[in-house]
């Protein structure tokens, strides 16, 4: 079940800056609860991109940013390349479900 | 580096259980949990469960009734069994790391992944 909401699909032309939304409630991102953000490219496991709303892991990009505020997140993406052509994903914690949750996934595409 | 590799059964009939099992490489295993998570071909994720190395447990309520997650510290390696099976179970399963040590549920992320098991369901 998916408890956060996502724009299906996304797209950019090359160099350009692409934002994904991410959207909850007051059971999950309102609570309080941190927002990761995940890339998986076509026909691989899903790679940590954000951690803790707006944190990068080593080796990640500066380009790739996310932000969060009330009950939504977002991911941003500026000086889009070929190479972001990828499904993203958030990921919370749901205190109603007592679940961690996903996103509905959101593909990007480079024009 | 960690590094997780799983295996397991990938086809099964209805009713049958889902056994896979993911070992973990390279980095600590103690303190950490362990998290199952799925993915339906063309769907978006869904969080099984997770496991300690003392063996505590949480899972997603809507599979509680029928996943078992078990550990093995002497081999590093953690394990999900799904029983009676569907259609509807047939995914891209992949076993993650979840918390660390001290870290609650509402901080955590999963990081790193396996390379993820394609399981069928079909008569």
């Amino acid at each position: 079940q998916s408890v956060l909401t996502q724009p299906p699909s996304v797209s950019g032309a090359p160099g350009q800056r692409v934002t994904i939304s991410c959207t909850g409630s007051s059971s999950n991102i309102g609570a309080g609860y941190d927002v990761h953000w995940y890339q998986q490219l076509p026909g691989t496991a899903p790679k940590l991109l954000i951690y803790g709303n707006s944190n990068r892991p080593s080796g990640v990009p500066d380009r790739f940013s996310g932000s969060k505020s009330g009950t939504s997140a977002s991911l941003a993406i500026t000086g889009l390349q070929a190479e972001d052509e990828a499904d993203y994903y958030c990921q919370s914690y749901d205190s109603s479900l007592s679940s961690y949750v996903f996103g509905t996934g959101t593909k990007v595409t480079v024009l | 580096q960690v590094q997780l590799q799983q295996w397991g059964a990938g086809l099964l009939k209805p009713s049958e259980t889902l056994s896979l099992t993911c070992a973990v490489y390279g980095g600590s295993f103690s303190g950490y949990y362990w998290s199952w998570i799925r993915q339906p071909p063309g769907k978006g994720l869904e969080w099984i469960g997770e496991i300690n190395h003392s063996g505590s447990t949480n899972y997603n309520p809507s599979l509680k009734s029928r996943v078992t997650i078990s550990v093995d510290t002497s081999k590093n390696q953690f394990s999900l069994k799904l029983s009676s099976v569907t259609a509807a179970d047939t995914a891209v399963y992949y076993c993650a790391r979840a918390r660390a040590p001290g870290a609650v549920a509402g901080k955590s992320w999963f990081d790193p992944w396996g390379q993820g098991t394609l399981v069928t369901v079909s008569s």
